[in-house]
């Protein structure tokens, strides 16, 4: 079974550009968060969506906004690039929502974006 | 506000010995704690994950505590081998969205 699968791998965008990554969640999961991890830090909380409504926000500014589809996979787009974006952007599938197992975190592999 | 506490930041022990992590935080009203294993450059692998009305779960050479008035977890590795060198991550739930992540413990072991 394949499992939470992200693109692209790695990026290199400029100060001021857009970037999109893309998550797509295990088969049979609703539930897509989107967390952003700097070198030597655990992940920081950016975004949750479950059954295509914005579920959760972290404290993020308005340039970073998500979105998900019919299928459950996801989008995170960043907009205006700063120095400081440039980190390990992890998504996360979970069944579902609301209680119990159904809310264990599966995460992808990550996209590296660098901004320079 | 939630926060999340790994001590220590870095161990290195021998391959073969048993060895305890510690995560701690300060709300005890969470939903869920779950432990994470992080390769270098890597995504986030689930090792366990304890509900907020468990005290423990097991896998194979690893068991998870959980001591939520205390707001305490441990994560046990019987027998450590070479192979579980990587970065032990702990996180909680504190609403059904949202994972607070602890900086990580950095586990190295020695042939």
């Amino acid at each position: 079974d394949a499992g939470v699968t992200q693109s692209p791998t790695h990026l290199i965008k400029t100060r001021g550009q857009h970037v999109t990554l893309r998550c797509s969640p295990i088969s049979g999961h609703k539930s897509v968060s989107w967390y952003q991890q700097v070198l030597g830090q655990g992940p920081q909380f950016i975004f949750q969506y479950y059954e295509k409504e914005e579920r959760g926000r972290g404290n993020f500014p308005d340039r970073f906004s998500a979105r998900q589809f019919p299928n459950y996979s996801s989008e995170l787009n960043v907009n205006a690039l700063l120095l400081g974006d440039s980190a390990l952007y992890l998504c996360a599938s979970s069944l579902g929502f609301f209680q119990g197992l159904n809310t264990e975190a599966f995460f992808g592999q990550g996209t590296r974006l660098t901004v320079v | 506000k939630q926060e999340v506490t790994q001590i220590p930041a870095a161990l290195s022990v021998p391959e073969g010995e048993n060895l305890v992590l510690n995560c701690s935080f300060t709300d005890s009203a969470i939903y869920n704690l779950q432990w994470f294993r992080q390769d270098p450059g890597k995504g986030l692998t689930s090792l366990l994950l304890i509900q907020s009305s468990q005290r423990e779960q097991t896998s194979g050479r690893l068991n998870a505590s959980l001591d939520k008035s205390s707001g305490r977890s441990t994560l046990y590795i019987a027998a450590s081998q070479p192979g579980d060198s990587a970065t032990y991550l702990c996180a909680v739930r504190v609403s059904k969205g949202k994972l607070i992540f602890g900086q990580g413990t950095e586990l190295s072991v020695k042939p």
